[in-house]
């Protein structure tokens, strides 16, 4: 079983300061990992995800989350942040050795980011 | 082309009251995920669809639940005799290929249950 932990339920910040959304997961198994974003009345949108690879995954928008086995950790960063990120932000794992009959995301509590002016 | 779409996107019932709940997914879509999202929370896993087959059901929290697919594409979740404690966000997702060829999941709108 995965589980994942997003330390803190909010994050505010000023508008192009960087900022880091940190995710923690556990897991008996490999993992695929992601970030999902939800902008406010909107559904949930893939921001970026790791799947094998280079460690480092990129976004089309700025951000930026690197994949640390050793620390299991997925953290989430941009280095200036923009008024329209403002959003919610939840990280998810999938475990790689399923069963081929599941594959569901896990998700963590999500991360309220407010970008102030 | 258009994305998940589920309906309705608000419904208010009265506890006891059954509801149903419809996702559309991405056409051709193979995968069908349901999720419940309580409020202040992240989603949780309901149940998953490979085209008409319910492969995996075990997040279905109790057999008021039932969820199908009998066509491969539309889905319906059904909730009967509603609890309080189904006040939710229900989301849909969709992938393109089972989830062992690593598809991406793309999710719907939600559906915003609220049961008095």
């Amino acid at each position: 079983a995965q589980s994942v932990t997003q330390l803190d339920s909010q994050v505010p910040v000023f508008e192009e300061a960087p900022v880091e959304l940190r995710c923690n997961y556990s897991s008996s198994v490999s993992v695929y990992l992601f970030w999902y974003v939800q902008y406010p009345n909107q559904g949930l949108q893939l921001l970026l995800k790791y799947l094998s690879g280079s460690t480092l995954v990129e976004s089309i928008n700025g951000f930026e989350a690197e994949f640390n086995k050793s620390q299991t950790s997925f953290h989430l960063r941009k280095p200036s942040v923009h008024i329209s990120d403002t959003a919610e932000y939840f990280c998810a794992v999938s475990g790689v050795n399923y069963g081929g009959s599941q594959g569901n995301l896990i998700f963590g509590k999500g991360t309220k980011l407010s970008v102030k002016p | 082309g258009a994305g998940v779409s589920q309906s309705p996107r608000y419904k208010v019932a009265k506890r006891g009251q059954d509801v149903a709940l419809r996702c559309d997914p991405i056409s051709g879509h193979v995968s069908l995920f349901w999720y419940q999202q309580a409020l202040g929370q992240g989603p949780e896993f309901l149940t998953y669809f490979q085209n008409e087959a319910q492969l995996d059901k075990s997040g279905l929290p109790s057999d008021r639940f039932f969820a199908e697919r009998p066509e491969g594409s539309v889905s319906t979740l059904k909730i009967q005799r509603t609890q309080q404690e189904d006040s939710a966000v229900y989301l849909c997702a969709s992938s393109l290929v089972p989830p062992g060829l690593r598809g991406t999941q793309y999710f719907g709108p939600g559906t915003r249950l609220l049961v008095l």
